[in-house]
C-alpha cells in the first residue's frame, strides 16, 4: 500500500529564515505534486514534478524530486508571513493503479 | 477562466437523511476526482473519472455513497443515508488528464447532526 509521510507536521518559523519540508513515499512513482491550503479554503497547486531530479522554483519556494530515494522536498527561502498555510504533497499513482495519495500535510506558521 | 465549481458550499443535515453534492469541472478537463477531507488531514480519494467512466472507486463506500458523471462533464456525489461520521469537506477536482495537476473546487462542508 502506498504511504506518503511529511515531516514535520507542524512548523513555526521566524520571518527571514529558511526551512525544508520533506515528503517521503513508500513505493515507485515518478509524479509528485505540491499543494497549498489556507484555512477554510481549497487546495492550490504549487508544483508538478514529473521526473527524477526535477526542480521547480516559484518565488520563495523551491521543490525537488528524487525518485530513487522516494523523496521530495519543499524548500522555503527567507520566509514571509504570507507563506503561512498547510502544505501537502501528493504522489501520483504507482504503475498499475490509479490512486493518488496525499501526505499528512505540514502546517506552517511564519511569525513576524 | 472559471475554476472548478462546487455546490452547495455548506450543508447541514440530520443523520439518515440523503444529501447530494454537485461539481462542474474546468472546461476540457477529462479527469474528475471526488475527495474527502477530514479536519487536519490530507484529502482522500473517493472516486476518479476519466470522461464518464469511473476508473477508480475502490475507496467509495458503495453501500451508501454513489456518484455519476453524465456526459463526462458535471458530476454528482450522493450519500444515502448519511451518518455522523460522514461529516467532512467533500472536494471536487479536475485535471486535463491523469498526469496533469489537479485543480480543486472550494469544497462542500457537510455536517451531519
Amino acid at each position: 500500500e502506498l504511504k506518503v509521510e511529511q515531516n514535520p507536521l507542524f512548523l513555526s518559523m521566524q520571518e527571514g529564515k529558511n526551512y525544508t519540508i520533506y515528503c517521503n513515499y513508500s513505493t515507485t512513482s515518478d509524479r509528485l505534486y505540491w499543494y497549498r491550503q489556507d484555512p477554510g479554503k481549497s487546495l492550490e497547486s504549487l508544483f508538478v514534478l514529473l521526473s527524477n531530479g526535477a526542480v521547480k522554483q516559484e518565488g520563495r519556494l523551491m521543490a525537488s524530486l528524487d525518485t530513487k530515494a522516494r523523496l521530495s522536498t519543499l524548500h522555503i527561502t527567507a520566509a514571509v508571513h504570507d507563506l503561512s498555510a498547510t502544505y501537502f504533497c501528493a504522489v501520483g499513482p504507482p504503475s498499475g493503479t490509479y490512486k493518488y495519495i496525499f501526505g499528512t500535510g505540514t502546517r506552517l506558521k511564519v511569525l513576524a | 477562466e472559471a475554476g472548478v465549481v462546487q455546490s452547495p458550499r455548506y450543508k447541514i443535515i440530520e443523520k439518515k437523511q440523503p444529501v447530494a453534492f454537485w461539481c462542474n469541472p474546468i472546461s476540457g478537463h477529462n479527469t474528475l476526482y471526488w475527495y474527502l477531507q477530514n479536519l487536519g488531514q490530507g484529502p482522500e480519494l473517493l472516486i476518479r473519472y476519466e470522461n464518464e467512466e469511473a476508473v477508480d472507486d475502490s475507496q467509495l463506500p458503495k453501500d451508501r455513497f454513489s456518484a455519476e458523471r453524465l456526459k463526462g462533464v458535471d458530476s454528482t456525489l450522493k450519500i444515502q443515508p448519511a451518518e455522523l461520521g460522514d461529516s467532512a469537506v467533500y472536494l471536487c477536482a479536475s485535471s486535463l488528464d491523469m498526469d496533469a495537476e489537479a485543480f480543486f473546487g472550494q469544497g462542500t462542508r457537510l455536517t451531519v447532526v
